[in-house]
């Protein structure tokens, strides 16, 4: 299958910090995912993302599609403690969706 | 209220009987996927279906069988054959280039 790379794996941070992390492949697709996971439960979509160069916000969350089509980025501004979760970027070939090995963030308060 | 429910959210078996996981879904969406995450891991396609009465294999297919009978309804059996069944299981609809999840599985074989 298709190979995400994500990064950060892991990272943590003050509470009202901004967040960044970011995927890439060395394919060209033409739909980036951002998930995120509370423990325990299944993935929620956060942002969908379809044109490169597209920037779309959702509340404090900020996605981009990257212009070469290989890459995406989220952020999060002035994080809070529910923020704590797993984050993961996907993309779709159409039958099949691709995952990123996610990015643990955890908010310190 | 549409989603997409997974039951039960914990289930225990004791090693060498065979378990059917339920997945249904009211969101109309042709396609449904079953994943398998491991902790600190990422997801793995287990088996997905694009059209009722078909379906294919994932990258981890083997010890697992599903059927497509209802648009709806995707059920995952665990089989007997599968070496470490314990895992948190995922069942996941689409339509377009968006995925949504059940909120899974928790399956532990004693």
């Amino acid at each position: 299958g298709q190979q995400l790379n994500q990064s950060p794996q892991s990272m943590f941070i003050q509470e009202g910090e901004d967040v960044s992390m970011n995927c890439t492949s060395s394919s060209i697709f033409n739909t980036w995912l951002w998930y995120k996971q509370d423990p325990g439960e299944g993935p929620v979509l956060l942002i969908a993302l379809y044109k490169a160069g597209e920037l779309t916000s959702n509340g404090r969350l900020t996605a981009q599609f990257g212009i070469t089509r290989k890459d995406s980025f989220l952020n999060i501004s002035a994080s809070i403690p529910s923020d704590v979760g797993i984050y993961f970027c996907a993309t779709t070939t159409g039958n099949q969706f691709y995952f990123g090995t996610g990015t643990s963030l955890t908010v310190i308060p | 209220d549409g989603g997409i429910t997974q039951s039960p959210k914990y289930l225990f078996r004791k090693e060498g009987q065979n378990v059917t996981l339920s997945c249904e879904q009211n969101l109309n969406h042709d396609a449904m996927y079953w994943y398998r995450q491991d902790p600190g891991q990422g997801l793995r396609l287990i088996y997905y279906s694009q059209i009722v009465n078909d379906f294919q294999k994932g990258d981890i297919a083997e010890g697992y069988s599903v059927s497509r009978e209802k648009k709806e309804s995707f059920p995952l059996t665990v089989t007997s054959a599968q070496k470490n069944p314990t895992a948190f299981y995922l069942c996941a609809s689409s339509i377009a280039a968006e995925q949504f999840f059940g909120p899974g599985t928790r399956l532990t074989v004693l």
